[in-house]
């Protein structure tokens, strides 16, 4: 099945320093990644939409300039969280769906999710 | 997108059938109905999917009633290994990608 990895799966960094979060999609080709955010004890949030070769679509109240996304490839996407602070940690995750003529069902495929604690 | 509701919690003991019911009142034609199961610290992973009446895999059945406004996951015979956060969704690839907007979720626990 196809199957997504996240790096580092977890990460303590500073405040004011910058996180980079890889995005892989492993035997399957991603035109389009999601990334997440998740609190303790809550649902998982949307933050953007990342598509290859073009700038990702972020949600609402979802700062851009702060989180960066870039999708170089169809196998990779990468989530830069820049200037850290405490309120920055949380569980991310990413996702990636197939191209719609590759599979029968509307399959999201979701990564392990890495873990920030900025300190 | 469609909004869904789910149930918060729900408890269980082994062995039994548990039915989880959500509503998608606004559910739009092209719309699939996805159920994920999510564990701490983990991504969440897909259970089953369907657009209209029964479907049915190794792991779970996804019944769905005609107008689609609701739908209804049920695991056969529980066990401990199945606590964990249950999510319903609706979504579709309209515009070519699936975007999805979790609920709330319901949190299983099952007991011995």
């Amino acid at each position: 099945g196809a199957v997504v990895s996240q790096h580092p799966s977890w990460v303590i960094c500073k405040s004011g320093t910058s996180v980079k979060i890889e995005c892989r999609s492993l035997d399957f080709q991603a035109t389009t990644m999601f990334w997440y955010r998740q609190f303790p004890k809550q649902s998982l949030m949307l933050m953007a939409t990342s598509n290859e070769g073009s700038k990702a679509t972020y949600e609402q109240g979802v700062e851009k300039d702060k989180f960066l996304i870039n999708h170089a490839s169809l196998t990779l996407s990468t989530l830069t969280v820049t200037s850290a602070h405490p309120e920055d940690s949380s569980f991310y995750i990413c996702s990636a769906t197939q191209p719609a003529d590759r599979v029968l069902e509307d399959e999201q495929y979701f990564g392990p999710g890495t873990r920030l604690t900025v300190t | 997108l469609a909004k869904t509701t789910q149930p918060i919690s729900m408890d269980s003991y082994e062995g039994q059938e548990v039915n989880i019911t959500c509503s998608h009142n606004n559910i739009a034609t092209n719309d699939y109905i996805t159920w994920y199961q999510q564990f701490p610290s983990q991504g969440p992973r897909f259970i089953i999917q369907g657009y209209k009446t029964k479907v049915t895999n190794e792991v779970a059945s996804l019944f769905i009633p005609a107008d689609r406004k609701s739908s209804t996951l049920s695991l056969p015979r529980v066990s401990l290994s199945d606590t964990a956060v249950y999510y319903c969704l609706v979504g579709s690839r309209n515009t070519g990608f699936q975007k999805l907007v979790f609920g709330t979720g319901t949190r299983l626990l099952v007991s011995p």
